[in-house]
C-alpha cells in the first residue's frame, strides 16, 4: 500500500540552528511528495513540494528532495526562527486504486519547537 | 482569489442536532476533500469529489453525507454525532484530480459535539 513515515518528534533546537526531518514512503508507481506546515489553530499550508524523482522542492529557505533509490523525502532548513515552530507533515498523493481519484495519505506529523 | 473558505469556524452542537459544514473555492479546481483531524493527528480522508465524481472512505460514518451541488462548492451533512466526532473538519481542493500542483487547505471548522 501506500504510506509515509516520517521522524516523530517533538524537535526542540535553539534559533539558527540546522533542521533535518526525516521522511520516507512506500508507494506503487510515481507519486507527487509535499510537505505541508500547520501552525497552532489552523488549517494545513504547502510548504513545497516535488512531482518526480530527483525534484527539488524549496520555499522560504525550507528544501527537500525526491529521492527515489532511497524513497526520502527528508525537510531540511539551515537556519530555524522561532517563527518556524509548527508541526510539519510529509505526504504523497497516490491514487484511489478503482475508484478514479486520487488522495493525501500523511506521516504523522513532527512537532517543531524553536527556542530563542 | 487563491483561498478555500469553510464555514463556520466552530460548531457546538448536541448529539440530536443537524448541522452542515460548508466549504467554497473560486480557483477553478476540479477536485475537492473532506479531511478529519483529532488532535496530535495527522488528517484522515474522509471524502473526494472528483471531476464531480464521489469517492468514499468505506471508514466514514453514515452520520456524515457529502454534498457537492457544484463544482466550487462542497458541504458536509452531520447528523446524530457522537462525542468522539469532535475534531477539526479540514477542506481541501487540487487543481487537477492527480493533486500534481498540490492540495489547498482551508483553515478547518473547530467541531465539538457535547
Amino acid at each position: 500500500g501506500n504510506s509515509v513515515t516520517q521522524m516523530e518528534g517533538p524537535v526542540t533546537l535553539s534559533e539558527e540552528a540546522f533542521l533535518t526531518i526525516n521522511c520516507t514512503y512506500t508507494a506503487t508507481g510515481y507519486p507527487s511528495l509535499f510537505w505541508y506546515v500547520q501552525y497552532p489553530g489552523e488549517g494545513l499550508q504547502l510548504l513545497l513540494k516535488a512531482t518526480k524523482a530527483d525534484d527539488k522542492g524549496s520555499n522560504k529557505g525550507f528544501e527537500a528532495t525526491y529521492r527515489k533509490e532511497t524513497t526520502s523525502f527528508h525537510l531540511e532548513k539551515g537556519s530555524v526562527q522561532v517563527s518556524d515552530s509548527a508541526v510539519y507533515f510529509c505526504a504523497l498523493s497516490h491514487s484511489n486504486s478503482g475508484a478514479g481519484s486520487y488522495q493525501l495519505t500523511f506521516g504523522k506529523g513532527t512537532k517543531l519547537s524553536v527556542i530563542p | 482569489d487563491t483561498e478555500v473558505t469553510q464555514t463556520p469556524k466552530h460548531l457546538v452542537m448536541g448529539m440530536t442536532n443537524k448541522k452542515s459544514l460548508k466549504c467554497e473555492q473560486h480557483m477553478g479546481h476540479r477536485a475537492m476533500y473532506w479531511y478529519k483531524q483529532k488532535a496530535k493527528k495527522p488528517p484522515e480522508l474522509m471524502f473526494v469529489y472528483s471531476y464531480e465524481k464521489l469517492s468514499i472512505n468505506e471508514s466514514v460514518p453514515s452520520r456524515f453525507s457529502p454534498e457537492c451541488p457544484n463544482s466550487s462548492l462542497l458541504n458536509l451533512h452531520l447528523h446524530a454525532l457522537q462525542p468522539e466526532d469532535s475534531a477539526l473538519y479540514l477542506c481541501a481542493s487540487s487543481q487537477d484530480g492527480a493533486g500534481l500542483y498540490g492540495y489547498t487547505f482551508g483553515s478547518g471548522t473547530r467541531l465539538t459535539v457535547v
